[in-house]
């Protein structure tokens, strides 16, 4: 069974710390890892990786993925009190056309 | 710029009571999906559709139902709503197959249902 799980569940930092959050995941035929943000409505895309070592990298946003050892973290730098969400992780196999997804992290960004 | 609506952002029912919840995307996906999220146990997925008139159970489809009779709608039912049944409906759609451009799922923006 496809399996996600991200660490930690929840965080707590000041602004301008730096954070990183963690996703492993055992799935099927990996294709590819998806990072949302959710604040309070609908969950919104940040990343999609698919190959080992690349980063991605959207302002103080960067991820990277580690098909070997099954894992992604996302980073984020210099944290601002409008980072504060949920931060969720999603991995796509051939079991199915859909995502799995881990619980995600919670993240509190205090001023 | 709305792309996946749903069609309630707040609901309160009754135990017993037959609930809809609505969801429509304009982007021509082939795939839709419903999900409840929970503390704790992130998103669930409810059921889900590949096709006009096709359905497939996902992790927890007990209690519910949907219907696919439009491209461009999916609807969950509720046959009879419990207290167990509270929860966040997320509606999402996607591309039928995966590409690098595609970006995965479009979320609605959700119901908050409450049975009570």
């Amino acid at each position: 069974e496809d399996k996600v799980v991200q660490s930690p569940l929840s965080l707590v930092v000041h602004e301008g710390d730096t954070v990183t959050l963690n996703c492993s995941y055992e799935v099927t035929n990996f294709r590819s890892l998806l990072w949302y943000k959710q604040e309070k409505k609908a969950p919104t895309f940040l990343f999609m990786l698919t190959s080992s070592g690349i980063e991605k990298k959207s302002g103080r946003l960067s991820s990277i993925l580690d098909k070997k050892e099954l894992f992604s973290i996302l980073n984020i730098t210099a944290t601002q009190t409008g980072d504060s969400a949920v931060y969720l992780c999603a991995v796509y196999g051939n079991y199915g056309q859909n995502f799995v997804f881990g619980p995600g992290t919670r993240l509190s960004v205090l001023p | 710029d709305v792309k996946v609506t749903q069609s309630s952002r707040y609901l309160v029912k009754r135990t017993g009571e037959k609930v809809f919840l609505e969801c429509v995307q304009d982007m021509d996906h082939e795939n839709m999906f419903w999900y409840r999220q929970d503390p704790g146990l992130g998103l669930r997925l409810i059921y889900f559709s590949y096709d006009v008139k096709m359905k497939e159970k996902g992790d927890i489809p007990e209690g519910y139902s949907v219907s696919r009779e439009k491209k461009e709608r999916f609807s969950l039912i509720l046959e009879s709503a419990s207290t167990n049944q509270t929860s966040m409906y997320l509606c999402a759609s996607s591309f039928g197959r995966l590409r690098d451009d595609n970006y995965g799922y479009t979320f609605g923006s959700g119901t908050r249902l409450t049975v009570v």
